[in-house]
């Protein structure tokens, strides 16, 4: 039983395009969050909700946008979507929102815009 | 601005061996430090954790040490085994803030 689940696990899509990415998370956790690895392999983070409230948003372009419907569940929306997108995207969770708080992740999905 | 850095991006080390990969950092706010485990196509799982106010924790064969005067960290592996081969994040974090700051990470081999 998936702890952090996100779909798709990969995506390739034309630019100009809009694309959601789903996540999902059955801890029961508080904190939710969208993180990104770019090509230099570092793991950015994007936005976080606690309680479906937006406590971080880190710059990111206003083309991606957070959606929680509900504590369980945070998705990124893309919009016109560039190459420069292009990158691996991890949905992850934690009990708090304090940064030191272990985070679960989701395995990623794979963005490739052409 | 790379606030924690890994700048080993690939380790190789015999089974059995001590693995020993560094991280350092700049922001001497950073007061909880946390490394990660990444294998091929899936998501980064949690591995040790340590808090400024400790200079070294251990779990099983994992052991983070941490030299806050030189703003340095280091997890050492020991005995090294081929499942540990993986990618490793470095992560540090300040007390009161809600981010958490992930290095760039060292890719590990253990050979059989």
């Amino acid at each position: 039983d998936t702890a952090v689940s996100q779909t798709p696990k990969y995506l390739v899509t034309q630019m100009g395009n809009d694309k959601s990415i789903k996540c999902e998370q059955n801890l029961g956790h508080d904190t939710m969050y969208w993180y990104k690895q770019d090509s230099k392999k570092f793991l950015k983070i994007m936005f976080s909700y606690n309680n479906k409230e937006l406590i971080i948003n880190e710059t990111v372009p206003n083309r991606f946008s957070p959606k929680s419907p509900d504590k369980a569940h945070l998705n990124l929306h893309i919009n016109s979507l560039e190459l420069g997108d292009s990158a691996v995207y991890f949905c992850a969770s934690s009990r708090t929102r304090s940064g030191g708080t272990e985070a679960f992740f989701g395995q990623g999905t794979r963005l490739t815009v052409v | 601005d790379q606030q924690v850095k890994q700048n080993s991006p690939s380790l190789s080390v015999q089974e059995g061996r001590i693995s020993i990969l560094n991280c350092d950092y700049t922001n001497s706010m950073f007061d909880y430090f946390l490394w990660y485990k990444k294998y091929p196509a899936e998501g980064p799982t949690f591995l040790i954790s340590i808090s400024s106010i400790k200079d070294k924790n251990e779990d099983g064969r994992f052991t983070v040490f941490l030299n806050k005067s030189a703003k340095h960290l280091s997890l050492h592996i020991v005995p090294s085994q081929p499942g540990d081969s993986a990618v490793y994040f470095c992560a540090a974090s300040e007390t009161g803030g809600f981010k958490t700051i992930f290095g760039a990470g060292t890719r590990l081999f253990v050979k059989a």
